[in-house]
């Protein structure tokens, strides 16, 4: 079946830093979402991407759909300790039984006031 | 404007017992799925629905049963809870090609 690989697992990283993670896979998606899962609670929807080379912006979120539609990454820029939370991408193709999510693994990111 | 809802947030079971978690959304999406989380094992699809009257098998379905009530519900349930399925399962909705919306979980233990 389909797998994603994201990586980094976790980070811990200065207040201020900017924070770089990514999403691979060996087949190819029509849709990458990014989600943000606070502590206790369930998944956020950060960014969508629709298209392959496609770039999207969200506040100091950055993401891009890779141009081989097998890969996105996800920036942030001047982390903030509300920045804290386990980071997951997502792949989605859609219609039938392939309309569902695969989900990475996470990036559990960490910030140091 | 409550999303998905799951009841109930927290729950601990003996081995053996069974019970029911309920979901349900108010965005009249179509397609409603059950996810398990792990620690370091992400999110693992269980059951979904990809339409009111429809069920399909996911990743990890065994032990498991749903029932998708009508289009607003979509419930999973254990009959014999085992410590293996001690997790936070998460209920999630979707539309179109549009991400899921998730409920806030409910974390099972299982003893």
């Amino acid at each position: 079946g389909q797998q994603l690989n994201q990586s980094p697992q976790s980070m811990f990283i200065q207040e201020g830093e900017d924070v770089s993670m990514n999403c691979t896979s060996s087949s190819i998606f029509n849709t990458w979402l990014w989600y943000k899962q606070d502590p206790g609670e369930g998944p956020v929807l950060l960014i969508a991407l629709y298209k392959a080379g496609e770039l999207t912006s969200n506040g100091r979120l950055t993401a891009q759909f890779g141009i081989t539609r097998k890969d996105s990454f996800l920036n942030i820029s001047a982390s903030i300790p509300s920045d804290v939370g386990i980071y997951f991408c997502a792949g989605l193709n859609y219609g039938g039984s392939q309309g569902n999510l695969i989900f990475g693994k996470g990036t559990k990111l960490s910030v140091k006031p | 404007n409550a999303g998905v809802t799951q009841t109930p947030k927290f729950q601990v079971l003996k081995t053996g017992q069974s019970m029911t978690l309920q979901c349900a959304q108010d965005m009249n999406h179509n397609s409603m799925y059950w996810y398990r989380q792990d620690p370091g094992m992400g999110l693992r699809l269980i059951y979904y629905s990809a339409s009111e009257g429809t069920t399909d098998k996911g990743e990890v379905p065994n032990g498991y049963n749903v029932s998708r009530l009508n289009k607003r519900e979509f419930s999973l349930r254990l009959e014999s809870a085992a410590p293996s399925q001690t997790s936070v399962y998460f209920c999630a909705s979707r539309q179109g090609s549009f991400g899921y919306t998730f409920g806030s979980g409910t974390r099972l233990t299982v003893v």
